[in-house]
C-alpha cells in the first residue's frame, strides 16, 4: 500500500523557516517524481514544487522560486522542502503528492501537515 | 499561467441523477494528441484523491460512474448516477505547462 506521511509543520513568524518531510513507503521511491502542493484556508489549491526522481531536476512556481527549495533522499525513501522567507500566505496544508510519470497528474496524496504564519 | 475556471461553484444534485462539472482552461493543455488535464474528489478532512487523469482516463478503483471528457480548453467530468457517497469537492488540474495549476472546485451537494 501506497503511504506518504508529512511532518514538520508548525508556527512561524514571518520571515521565519522551516522544513517539512514527507516520508513514502508502499513503492519504489526513487523511480517517481514527487510534488508539494499546497491548500490554502480558502481551499484553493496550489503546486509548490516538484523533483525528478532522482533528484536532478527541481521545479517551482515564481511565488515559491527562491524561498524554497525542494529535495529528496532516495536511500531514506524521504522528501523534504525547506522553506525560508515565510510569508502570511504561505499559510497552508501541505501536501506530499506522487506524480503518475505517464500523465503528470499526482495520483497519491499523504494527510498533509498544517503550516501557519503568523506574529 | 493558465487559469482553470470551475462552473458552477456548486450544484446540488438529486440521489440517481447525473451530475456535470465544468473546467475550462485558459489556453489549450493539448500536447502530443493528449489532454493533461486531471480531476480530483476532495471530501472533508481528506486529501484530494484523483479520479480522471489525462481528460477520459479513470484512475484504477474509481467506479465507472465518474467519466471525463473533452480536449484543449473544454473539459466536463460526469458522475452518472450520482449516490450519497459522492458529496465533495471536485477540483480540476493541468499538467501540460508549468506552474502546473488548479481550477477553483465544485462543491457537489444531494438535494
Amino acid at each position: 500500500e501506497v503511504m506518504l506521511v508529512e511532518s514538520g509543520g508548525g508556527l512561524v513568524k514571518p520571515g521565519g523557516s522551516l522544513k517539512l518531510s514527507c516520508a513514502a513507503s508502499g513503492f519504489t521511491f526513487s523511480s517517481y517524481a514527487m510534488s508539494w502542493v499546497r491548500q490554502t484556508p480558502e481551499k484553493r489549491l496550489e503546486w509548490v514544487a516538484t523533483i525528478s526522481s532522482g533528484g536532478s531536476y527541481t521545479y517551482y512556481p515564481d511565488s515559491v522560486k527562491g524561498r524554497f527549495t525542494i529535495s529528496r533522499d532516495n536511500a531514506k525513501n524521504t522528501l523534504y522542502l525547506q522553506m525560508s522567507s515565510l510569508r502570511s500566505e504561505d499559510t497552508a496544508m501541505y501536501y506530499c503528492a506522487r506524480q503518475d510519470y505517464r500523465h503528470g497528474g499526482f495520483d497519491y496524496w499523504g494527510q498533509g501537515t498544517t503550516l501557519t504564519v503568523s506574529s | 499561467d493558465i487559469v482553470l475556471t470551475q462552473s458552477p461553484a456548486s450544484l446540488a444534485v438529486s440521489l440517481g441523477q447525473r451530475a456535470t462539472i465544468s473546467c475550462r482552461a485558459s489556453e489549450s493543455v493539448d500536447s502530443y494528441g493528449n489532454s493533461f488535464m486531471h480531476w480530483y474528489q476532495q471530501k472533508p478532512g481528506q486529501p484530494p484523491k484523483l479520479l480522471i487523469y489525462r481528460a477520459s482516463n479513470l484512475e484504477s478503483g474509481i467506479p465507472a460512474r465518474f467519466s471525463g471528457s473533452g480536449s484543449r480548453t473544454d473539459f466536463t467530468l460526469t458522475i452518472n448516477p450520482v449516490e450519497a457517497d459522492d458529496v465533495a469537492t471536485y477540483y480540476c488540474q493541468q499538467s501540460n505547462e508549468d506552474p502546473y495549476t488548479f481550477g477553483g472546485g465544485t462543491k457537489l451537494e444531494i438535494k
